[in-house]
């Protein structure tokens, strides 16, 4: 079925330190791709999205881009900071209706 | 614009009793509304569909005569925690589809503490 691998946590990362956390999904069909970002005692915010291959979805210096070839979506930022700190969820999404499939969330922690 | 929210944001409750959880779309129709169930350090996990004017459709799993989902308008879903015990304690999270766009927008959550 479908699902979503991301790399596991936590990560700790030094502030404007460079970020990458992994993401790959099952390649069934043409899904759309996300980032959800979930700060402490939150719910769940977009961060960004792409819904086609070479898609980038980037918002708030964080960079993702669709690639069907390695079936990724990796997550990046350049410089983080310690507003960052926070749990970052890939999901993927079939059309119509259906539900977004979450990874398991990769815990990040930057430090001053 | 594509606001989630949810109420209560927490509740306490004793043992035995049933609880509601509230989410509505606020600027948009959600013909779809998916309840989560989030515990301490870990993914979220899929409860139920809703969708308007029918039936929830829950995972496997899920007991339905446990957590009653209804979906009576476009902009309304509710989760009741029925006969609700200690190991119900848990971070309820809603997510709306708006049919024009693509990808889901989660309400705040619903932080639920059974005594």
């Amino acid at each position: 079925g479908d699902s979503v691998t991301q790399m596991e946590g936590p990560v700790t990362l030094s502030e404007e330190a460079f970020l990458t956390i992994n993401c790959t999904y099952t390649a069934t069909g043409y899904p759309s791709l996300f980032w959800y970002v979930q700060y402490p005692g939150e719910g769940l915010q977009l961060l960004l999205k792409a819904t086609k291959a070479d898609d980038k979805g980037s918002n708030k210096g964080f960079e993702a881009t669709y690639r069907k070839e390695t079936t990724s979506f990796h997550l990046e930022k350049g410089s983080v900071q310690v507003s960052d700190s926070a749990v970052y969820f890939c999901a993927r999404s079939n059309s119509g209706n259906t539900p977004l499939v979450f990874g398991k969330g990769t815990r990040l922690s930057v430090i001053a | 614009g594509a606001v989630v929210s949810q109420h209560p944001s927490r509740v306490i409750c004793k043992s035995g009793t049933s609880v509601k959880i509230e989410c509505r779309s606020l600027d948009f129709q959600a013909t779809t509304m998916f309840w989560y169930r989030q515990f301490p350090k870990q993914s979220l996990m899929l409860m139920a569909t809703s969708n308007e004017g029918s039936k929830a459709t829950y995972e496997q799993g899920v007991e339905k005569d446990k957590f009653l989902i209804n979906h009576a308008s476009l902009t309304l879903s509710t989760l009741t925690v029925t006969s609700a015990h200690p190991e119900d304690s848990s971070f309820y999270i809603c997510s709306a589809r708006d049919v024009a766009q693509i990808g889901q927008y989660f309400g705040p959550g619903t932080r639920l503490t059974v005594l």
